[in-house]
């Protein structure tokens, strides 16, 4: 199975701030097909996961631009320009390249 | 509206079985396929398994292989989780989610609300 790897597993941000969060992969999520299929996740309190990047660093519908994805291959970094109230939540890692799919740890994200 | 809505919580002794369903609509159903997520209390969410609810090709992850079965009814757009014999660890919420694959795109969207799932004593 691919391990997912994220640092840190807890960010205290100031508000207006930005914030940042690691996923590394234990194996090159470049699919056969030429693409890398990885994705990030929110997670609110009490609520199911949400979509926020796929393909690396594509944006999903309603996802404001201060949120960005990139990386390679490997090594994947999710940011958040200047951090919200509603921002706070877990954010994921995920593979979608090879099967089984894979999370990251999850990153909590909280306001100091 | 494309939305996957998910059977409500159950609460379960040892040893029960149990079925919990997740309905799509707003798309078609058999196009795509249907992944299954556990999330325990207060930790990170794991992979279970996947399937073609037009075939019933399905895939598990190693952890969760022969403990639990995925199935799907294509007549009535609804995939489903279950276990034969419940145990007090598979005390979780459960996501199903839809995996949207187009040329060069593959990703999770929607997500059902979650099926809470008790099991104790």
């Amino acid at each position: 199975d691919i391990v997912m790897t994220q640092t840190p597993l807890s960010s205290p941000v100031t508000l207006g701030q930005p914030a940042s969060i690691s996923c590394r992969s234990s194996q090159s999520l470049v699919h056969s097909d030429g693409n890398t299929y990885l994705s990030w996740l929110q997670q609110r309190p009490g609520q199911p996961p949400r979509l926020l990047i796929y393909k690396i660093s594509n944006r999903f519908s309603g996802v404001p631009d201060r949120i960005s994805g990139g990386g390679a291959v490997t090594d994947f970094t999710l940011k958040i320009s200047r951090v919200e109230a509603e921002d706070v939540g877990v954010y994921y890692c995920m593979q979608p390249t090879q099967f089984p799919y894979t999370f990251g740890q999850g990153t909590k994200l909280e306001i100091k | 509206e494309v939305q996957l809505v998910q059977s409500g919580a159950e609460v379960k002794k040892p040893g029960e079985s149990l079925k919990i369903s997740c309905k799509g609509s707003g798309y078609s159903f058999t196009s795509y396929w249907i992944g299954w997520v556990r999330q325990m209390p207060g930790k990170g969410l794991e992979w279970m398994g996947i399937i073609n609810p037009g075939d019933s090709d399905t895939r598990y992850s190693p952890s969760f292989q022969g403990q639990v079965t995925i199935s799907a009814d294509k007549s009535i757009s609804t995939a489903y989780l279950q276990w034969s014999s419940l145990k007090a660890s598979d005390t979780a919420m459960y996501y199903c989610a839809r995996r949207y694959t187009a040329m060069g795109i593959v990703w999770f969207d929607p997500w059902g609300q979650g099926t809470l799932v008790t099991v104790s004593s």
